[in-house]
């Protein structure tokens, strides 16, 4: 089974710099990856996915991710964050030769000081 | 708009009751997962179906107990069983008979549920 890591539980950044979220799966096998959000008190919704193809993804609100097989990383990143950045963010795998249901981070809480 | 509704949004109950959640959705999706959030520890699968009238427990379905008697309703019983059961519930969809299946998930926006 597959299990996902994100290295960092908070990740405190000032307005205006870039911010990168780090995120390691287990298995080097073809994966599909997704980021999420969660704003507070409300639901995850997709900020972006990797199926195939170019390993650079770009989602909403201006963020990336970069898929390194290798690695087997998905880490997110933005260059400019705003106040409104601030939330919840989940990594996610899905294995496309067994189950469909995806496994999930523990998360990272972004937190953007003014 | 489609979209998945839970309700409620936030309920109280008393240690030895059991109590419901609703999930209804109308984005034609096969299959309905349950989660459980806790802070720090991520999402953890209580309950997921694939279609009407089946269900799979998840990884800590004790305590828990589910429907699938409609596509677009999949509510989640917390019984008194439960030992901690103060948390922050997700409801999800999928698409599974797609090419390719991808696991993509849609949420609801939650039920938070505390114990007195």
């Amino acid at each position: 089974a597959q299990s996902v890591t994100q290295l960092d539980s908070q990740v405190p950044v000032f307005e205006e710099a870039p911010v990168e979220l780090r995120c390691n799966y287990s298995s080097s096998v073809s994966v599909y990856l997704f980021w999420y959000v969660q704003y507070p008190n409300q639901g995850l919704q997709l900020l972006l996915k990797y199926l195939s193809g170019s390993t650079l993804v770009k989602g909403i609100n201006g963020f990336e991710a970069e898929f390194n097989k290798s690695q087997t990383s998905f880490h997110l990143r933005k260059p400019s964050v705003h106040i409104s950045d601030t939330a919840e963010y989940f990594c996610a795998v899905s294995d496309p030769g067994g189950s469909y249901i995806p496994t999930f981070g523990r998360g990272t809480s972004l937190i953007v000081h003014p | 708009d489609g979209g998945i509704t839970q309700s409620p949004k936030y309920l109280f109950r008393k240690e030895g009751q059991n109590v419901t959640l609703s999930c209804e959705q109308n984005l034609n999706h096969d299959a309905m997962y349950w989660y459980r959030q806790d802070p720090g520890q991520g999402l953890r699968l209580i309950y997921y179906s694939q279609i009407v009238n089946d269900f799979q427990k998840g990884d800590i379905a004790e305590g828990y107990s589910v429907s699938r008697e409609k596509k677009e309703s999949f509510p989640l019983t917390v019984t008194s069983a439960q030992k901690n059961p103060t948390a922050f519930y997700l409801c999800a969809s999928s698409i599974i008979r797609a090419d390719p299946n991808t696991g993509e998930l849609f949420f609801g926006e939650g039920s938070r549920l505390t114990v007195l």
